[in-house]
């Protein structure tokens, strides 16, 4: 079993390329989420996307798009990256309101 | 708003020693749940354990176990016996049990060594 599946694992932009982070899942999730993870303040929500058609903000959207393709995939988007943006970004998912989510393995993302 | 607070920045531990990370919380939520996730140097997310906030009993799973302290909002993990496989970096994590959004709010990490 794959679970939730990220592409790619690592990767270097220019400042002011565009990117699309992919995420897939296998598990029927309803739920979907992009974190990103800096040194000293964990992992904190950019997007969510409750279910099929939806997506909401969290803490920090600023700079970033995502698309809910369908059930099984939620991408982010970077329009024109910024060395801020620099992180580590986890794509998670999980049935909603009380059961862990179950994230993916990753993407380094280095934005000089 | 919801925060998690995690004190201590790094932590370390003699193998097969018992060690305790502190997680505490802020939140006027009745209805949570309360996790640990364990961040091994291959950058995986992986689950440790799972608290219900209406659950009085202290969750437990092999050699990890909580303490949960919901007046206080303190919600620690112990490690027990432990391994060099357990160093790693630790969450503590709060998931609002109301509007069925499922988001997760992670607190800042603690880094666990555990030494031979």
């Amino acid at each position: 079993n794959a679970g939730v599946t990220q592409t790619p694992k690592f990767q270097v932009l220019k400042t002011g390329q565009s990117m699309t982070l992919q995420c897939a899942q296998d598990m029927n999730h309803n739920s979907m989420y992009w974190y990103r993870q800096d040194p000293g303040m964990g992992l904190r929500l950019i997007y969510y996307s409750a279910s099929e058609g939806t997506t909401d903000k969290g803490e920090v959207p600023n700079g970033y798009n995502v698309s809910r393709l369908n059930k099984r995939e939620f991408s982010l988007r970077l329009e024109s990256a910024a060395p801020s943006q620099t992180s580590v970004y986890f794509c998670a998912s999980n049935v909603p309101s009380n059961q862990p989510q179950h994230f993916g393995d990753g993407t380094r993302l280095s934005i000089l | 708003a919801q925060t998690v607070t995690q004190s201590q920045p790094e932590m370390s531990v003699q193998e097969a020693e018992t060690v305790t990370l502190s997680c505490t919380y802020d939140t006027s939520e009745s209805n949570y749940y309360l996790f640990w996730y364990k961040q091994p140097p291959s950058r995986q997310m992986i689950l440790v354990i799972r608290q219900e906030a209406y659950k009085q009993q202290n969750a437990t799973e092999n050699r990890f176990s909580v303490n949960f302290q919901k007046a206080a909002k303190s919600f620690s993990l112990k490690i027990s016996d432990s391994q060099l496989g357990d160093t790693a970096m630790y969450f503590c994590a709060f998931m609002n049990g109301s509007g069925n959004t499922g988001k997760l709010i992670f607190g800042q990490g603690t880094t666990l060594q555990v030494k031979p």
